[in-house]
């Protein structure tokens, strides 16, 4: 049982170049979310999905898009790639809501540098 | 506590001390809150969670207080050890129509020293 797997896990772009991040969960959870990390900023929210074939925006989705195709995977694209894009991506699934246990599971992180 | 600005606020703490990381959250309509430890180079983990029909939730070694009138949440570590250097981040769970999500806080690093 891997838990969230994020490929790569480090990446270099040029400006202009695109790229896809893959996330992959192995717990059937019906939500997953996409994040990037800078320093001092926390956590903020690109994209997130609340099952196969549905995708919605977050607080930042400006230059990226997504896509659900399967329920396991969760794909982060960048079409063309900027230095303000410059960060460290996280994934995490969570199952549906329940009266329980609302709390992510994250992956480890896809650090990206866009020179 | 955690803060708008470029970086963190740190706590710094003796090893055996307690530790008391505090949050403000923004939305009175929130109802489930976390606190995620991060280490350094790696994803967020789970650490305590509290559902807002509670003020106070204990784990091992760890509490959380909720203060709705406030909307004020804290981290209490006893005994803090050296493997409790980390960031630590309250995040707040958010409706929209489209389902939900948590919203993050900035974030306060804690320094236990030896």
């Amino acid at each position: 049982n891997a838990g969230v797997t994020q490929t790569p896990k480090f990446r270099v772009l040029k400006t202009g170049q695109s790229m896809t991040l893959l996330c992959a969960q192995d717990m059937n959870h019906e939500y997953m979310y996409w994040y990037r990390q800078d320093p001092g900023m926390g956590l903020r929210l690109i994209h997130y999905s609340v099952g196969e074939g549905t995708t919605a925006k977050g607080e930042v989705p400006d230059g990226y898009n997504v896509s659900r195709l399967k329920k396991q995977n969760f794909l982060l694209g960048l079409e063309s790639a900027a230095p303000s894009q410059t960060s460290v991506y996280f994934c995490a699934s969570s199952y549906k809501k329940t009266v329980a246990n609302y709390g992510y599971t994250f992956g480890s992180g896809t650090r990206l540098t866009v020179v | 506590g955690e803060s708008v600005g470029l970086h963190l606020p740190t706590l710094s703490v003796q090893e055996g001390d307690n530790s008391i990381i505090n949050c403000a959250y923004s939305n009175s309509a929130s109802d489930y809150f976390i606190w995620y430890k991060q280490e350094s180079g790696k994803g967020p983990q789970f650490i305590i969670d509290i559902r807002s029909n509670m003020d106070k939730r204990q784990g091992q070694r760890v509490t959380v207080l909720l203060n709705k009138t406030v909307k004020h949440l804290s981290l209490q570590i006893a005994a803090t050890q050296p493997g409790d250097s980390a960031v630590y981040f309250c995040a707040e769970n958010i409706y929209s129509n489209s389902g939900y999500a948590l919203n993050f806080g900035k974030g306060t690093s804690l320094l236990v020293t030896p």
